[in-house]
């Protein structure tokens, strides 16, 4: 039972760079989503799922895209990458009404 | 609108000393109200949480927090520090209605000296 699995760890994107950034769960846990966290400023939602084939957007939807096409994966991508996207970017999974569960992490650098 | 507030950006204590971390937030309905560890480079680690009940929950490590609904504030405590515990501290909130969408606090850096 691996949790939940990013890929990679670290990256760095040329501005105007597009990439996905991996996340798969193996706990069977329909809420899935991405945030980031940048010094002082804690995390912040950017996408999440409720279930396959439902997405929504979080607070800082912006610059981001996401799919769910199985319940184990939610892939993120950044459609034309920009300075202020960098960040540590972590994928998170929850079984209703408990806790979340985070992956290791993606420290992205946009140069 | 839905906050959650951390006052305090470092904390230091003593090794074996109790500290506290302190955590208030703002939101409608009933909160889910968690806490969370993160150690350099590495994810976050679920450390214990309120949903209902005890107002006083334990939690990993030796952790536990209290809920004040009266002043909105969900503490976290332990009785004697270690030197290990010296990580960031979050704070997060789950608001009524959201299906899982957490609030987090900014982060309070903990360090406990020897």
């Amino acid at each position: 039972n691996a949790g939940v699995t990013q890929t990679p760890k670290f990256q760095v994107l040329k501005t105007g760079q597009s990439m996905t950034l991996q996340c798969a769960q193996d706990m069977n846990h329909e809420y899935m989503s991405w945030y980031r966290q940048d010094p002082g400023m804690g995390l912040r939602l950017i996408h999440y799922s409720v279930g396959a084939g439902i997405t929504d957007q979080g607070e800082v939807p912006n610059g981001y895209n996401v799919s769910r096409s199985t319940t184990e994966d939610f892939p993120l991508r950044l459609l034309s990458a920009a300075p202020s996207q960098t960040s540590v970017y972590f994928c998170a999974s929850i079984k209703w009404g408990n806790e979340a569960f985070f992956g290791q992490g993606t420290r992205l650098t946009v140069v | 609108a839905q906050s959650v507030a951390q006052p305090e950006d470092q904390v230091n204590v003593a090794e074996g000393n109790p500290l506290t971390v302190k955590c208030t937030y703002s939101v409608s309905g009933n909160p889910y109200l968690f806490w969370y560890v993160q150690y350099p480079n590495r994810g976050l680690q679920f450390l214990l949480k309120y949903i209902t009940g005890d107002n006083l929950v334990k939690g990993s490590y030796g952790f536990e927090a209290e809920f004040n609904k009266s002043q909105t504030s969900f503490h976290l405590k332990k009785p004697s520090a270690l030197v290990s515990d010296s990580a960031l501290y979050f704070c997060a909130v789950r608001y009524g209605g959201s299906q899982g969408n957490l609030i987090f606090g900014k982060g309070t850096k903990l360090s406990v000296k020897p």
